[in-house]
């Protein structure tokens, strides 16, 4: 059972070239979200997908675009980078429980993105 | 918009003594869960709070969600080095998929 597994675990990117980061889930679970971890600080919500076919923006969503592709999978674009976006990101699955409150969040191991 | 804190953002101590890390919001929680992230890893999961006042314990580490369900505790006792790391607070919002984390606590144990 791998859990969450995200593709690729680094990238180095130059100023304006776009690429995509690849998230896949194998808990069933219906939701899916990345994040953005800067050094010393906590995580930032970029995008989330309640559910396949649907996607919602999070705190910091200027400059990337998503995909839920379906039930297992969502990918995260960057279109043209910028230093402002090097960073770790997390990909992370999660459920809601029957009483609403939300199920704890799996985490994948992360992409360390560095843009120059 | 809602904001989760956690005091302190830094914690250096010895190995034995005890540790507590403090989330605090402006307004009522619905729920609190914690989390830990190992140096160079990604967040894991240790319990989720749901009721006022609720107590939870796991071996060495004290749960605590205050009773006006704004705040919560993480209290660990007798700290090992395995317990370096970041702790992590965070609210599922109620009825939705989103999650607000706290700002974390950075635990540092000197052997």
């Amino acid at each position: 059972n791998a859990g969450v597994t995200q593709t690729p675990k680094f990238q180095v990117l130059k100023t304006g070239q776009s690429m995509t980061l690849q998230c896949a889930q194998d808990m069933n679970h219906n939701s899916m979200y990345w994040y953005r971890q800067d050094p010393g600080m906590g995580l930032r919500l970029i995008y989330y997908s309640a559910s396949e076919g649907t996607t919602d923006k999070g705190e910091v969503p200027n400059g990337y675009n998503v995909s839920r592709l379906n039930k297992r999978e969502f990918s995260l674009r960057l279109e043209s980078a910028a230093p402002s976006q090097t960073s770790v990101y997390f990909c992370a699955s999660s459920n809601l429980s029957g009483t609403g409150y939300g199920q704890p969040q799996h985490f994948g191991d992360g992409t360390r993105l560095s843009i120059l | 918009g809602q904001q989760v804190m956690q005091i302190p953002q830094y914690q250096h101590v010895q190995e034995g003594e005890d540790f507590t890390t403090y989330c605090n919001s402006s307004t009522t929680l619905s729920n609190i869960q914690w989390y830990k992230q190992r140096p160079g890893g990604h967040p894991v999961f240790l319990i989720q709070l749901v009721k006022s006042g609720e107590v939870k314990k796991q071996k060495r580490l004290t749960f605590q969600f205050g009773e006006a369900k704004k705040n919560s505790s993480l209290h660990i006792t007798a700290t090992q080095t395995t317990d370096v790391g970041t702790y992590f607070c965070a609210q599922a919002l109620s009825g939705t998929y989103k999650y607000i984390f706290g700002t974390g606590t950075r635990l540092k144990v000197l052997a």
